[in-house]
């Protein structure tokens, strides 16, 4: 079983469209995170939840939109897409902010 | 930018040589972990070092922390072909203890 799934893998979308990545894991992890990496590779966090609650919350656009339905699910949902928000969304889990479990990452592509 | 800043940004060896890559970051910690990423794949957890350590071991892996220069080194000894990838560091970060990446190093090794 895939610990920390997320989807879909590929997304290839217009700009202005409204777009959401899933993200379930079932490693029993109380903190989850999305990490954005751009095309130098460099991986940035966006948002941390832990139990539901979000605690970190970078300075990403409002049009960026997490929701955590419990604490083994965060989407990530993001309205009017724009062409800089193609990269590749990575989805992630841990307990006591220690080693993190990835996901295979979602691939944006905004045209 | 609170971003750790890895070196060499890239590292190309033949198999069989050791590969060193270098971590710094600015704020204090408490672990530091270091992530493999394989071309197009999610990050997997190599190691973790704890700040009151100064050295870990872990099959072909060496990681070095020294806290007093706010650095890390990851060593791969006996480098293989399939050891070609991305490596970051990992670490807690800026007041709310956001967990940051390095910038990464590319290694390829070369049958």
């Amino acid at each position: 079983d895939t610990a920390v799934s997320q989807t879909p893998k590929y997304l290839v979308t217009q700009m202005g469209n409204d777009k959401s990545i899933k993200c379930e894991q079932n490693l029993g992890h109380d903190t989850m995170y999305w990490y954005k990496q751009d095309s130098k590779k460099f991986l940035k966090i966006m948002f941390s939840y832990n139990n539901k609650e979000l605690i970190i919350n970078e300075t990403v656009p409002n049009r960026f939109s997490p929701k955590s339905p419990d604490k083994a699910h965060l989407n990530l949902h993001i309205n009017s897409l724009e062409l800089g928000d193609s990269a590749v969304y990575f989805c992630a889990s841990s307990q006591d902010q220690v080693e993190a479990f990835f996901g295979q990452g979602t691939r944006l592509t905004v045209v | 930018s609170q971003q750790g800043e890895e070196d060499p940004q890239a590292l190309s060896i033949q198999e069989g040589e050791n590969a060193t890559m270098n971590c710094s970051y600015k704020t204090s910690i408490n672990n530091l972990q270091w992530y493999r990423q394989n071309s197009g794949r999610g990050l997997v957890h190599l190691i973790l070092i704890r700040s009151n350590e100064r050295e870990k071991h872990s099959g072909r892996l060496r990681v070095t922390l020294d806290t007093s220069k706010k650095s890390s080194s990851l060593l791969i000894t006996a480098s293989r072909a399939a050891d070609t990838a991305s490596y970051f560091c990992r670490f807690p970060g800026g007041a709310t203890n956001k967990l940051i990446f390095g910038t990464g190093t590319l290694l390829a090794v070369q049958p």
